[in-house]
Formats: structure tokens, C-alpha cells, sequence
């Protein structure tokens, strides 16, 4: 079954704590996202991958890291999360060939 | 700016009857549109995909229509059931790279009561 799988599903941390979210799919998919979604807000673009170590800021890159060592795994990196950082953080990964999309389950965040 | 503009914010129907979701988008140049449908507390799930001029696509108890001239859509949604409960996200992409940009809209609501 063609998935992408994050963890954790919910976390809370402190503010000024660090914070990695983890992605991966099993789909060989060459491109990967990491999207925020805000009540009353359309899913906002943080980070694109597009293959292993090519990586590219989105809308709101600011306060968040991207990692892409290996194809099948995307990781966000929150250095001193913030308050406002709180949000469920989707990732979804998509094909060249057929340019499907898969999005994961969320990674629901709450800063304290 | 908001490109994604979806009506309405919220739906409630009872099971069996027909509803219709609107979408209007200021995205250009715009590839295609998809339908997605969130359950809560879940991902999103693609419904449907529209590309060409008044295209239309039918996907079980799910059609969509596209208006490429007015950059709009509609979802119509027929003889709903309890689980048709879900946000529904319009998301338009456009052409400006290889793979194409996502622009999301916030959701319609909708709510199917029996």
C-alpha cells in the first residue's frame, strides 16, 4: 500500500525546545513537501525537495530546517520553536511521471 | 493575497441529499485543479483531477466541473451519506515549475446529518 508516514502524530514541546518532525514514503517519489495548516487557512508551502540534498525554501521558510539524506525521507527541523509554530504540519510527496500527490496523516504541534 | 477562493466556509446536509461546493482561483497560469477531501484529524485524499477546458470528471457519488475562461469549479457531491463528512480542499496548480505549485484553498465544511 503506497503511503507516506509521519511521526510522531502529536507532540508538545516548550518554546525554545528543538523540534523534528519526521517524514517518509515508499512510493521512490522525487518530490517532497512539508506543508502547515492554520484554521481558516489554506495548506502553506514551508519547504520542496525535489531529489536527495536539493532542497528549496516555500512561502514560509522562516524558523524551520528541511533534511533530505536519503529519497524516502523528508525531516522539518524546528530550532527554538516558537509559540506560533503551533500547527498540524502535513508532508506529501509526488511523482515527475504521473505527478500524483500523497500527503501523510499530519503531525499535530503545540508550543507551549 | 488568498488565490483559492472556495464557498461556502461550511455546509450542512442531510444523508441523501445533493450538495454542490464552488471554487473560484485567481492562479495563473493554471495547470490543472484537484479536489481533495480531508477527513478530520487526517490527510488529504484526491477525489478528482481536471485539466483541460470544461472538463468535466465523475468519480462515483463525486463530479467536478471546470471553467478554465471564469477560473472556476464545482464539486457536486450526490445522495450524501454520514461519511461524506469532511473538509473539502479546492487546489490549483500552476505551471511554474517542472512539477507544478500547489495553491490551496481553505476548505468547505461540510457536514452530512442523518
Amino acid at each position: 500500500d503506497m503511503k507516506v508516514t509521519q511521526m510522531p502524530r502529536y507532540l508538545i514541546k516548550r518554546m525554545g525546545e528543538n523540534v523534528l518532525l519526521e517524514c517518509g514514503q515508499d512510493m521512490s517519489h522525487e518530490t517532497m513537501y512539508w506543508y502547515r495548516q492554520d484554521p481558516g487557512l489554506g495548506l502553506q508551502l514551508i519547504y520542496i525537495s525535489y531529489d536527495v540534498d536539493s532542497n528549496s525554501e516555500g512561502d514560509i521558510p522562516k524558523g524551520y530546517r528541511v533534511s533530505r539524506k536519503k529519497r524516502e525521507h523528508f525531516s522539518l527541523i524546528l530550532d527554538s520553536a516558537k509559540t506560533n509554530q503551533t500547527s498540524v504540519y502535513f508532508c506529501a510527496s509526488s511523482s515527475r511521471e504521473n505527478s500524483d500527490y500523497t500527503f501523510g496523516s499530519g503531525t499535530r504541534l503545540l508550543v507551549i | 493575497k488568498t488565490q483559492v477562493e472556495q464557498s461556502p466556509q461550511s455546509l450542512v446536509v442531510r444523508q441523501g441529499e445533493n450538495c454542490v461546493l464552488q471554487c473560484n482561483y485567481s492562479v495563473t497560469p493554471d495547470n490543472h485543479l484537484r479536489w481533495f477531501k480531508q477527513d478530520t484529524g487526517k490527510g488529504l485524499v484526491s477525489l478528482t483531477v481536471l485539466v483541460h477546458e470544461n472538463d468535466k470528471t465523475s468519480n462515483g457519488r463525486y463530479s467536478a466541473t471546470l471553467d478554465k475562461d471564469a477560473k472556476h469549479s464545482t464539486l457536486h457531491i450526490t445522495a450524501t451519506l454520514l461519511d461524506d463528512t469532511a473538509t473539502y480542499i479546492c487546489v490549483v496548480v500552476d505551471r511554474g515549475s517542472a512539477l507544478g505549485r500547489l495553491h490551496f484553498g481553505a476548505g468547505t465544511q461540510l457536514i452530512v446529518i442523518p
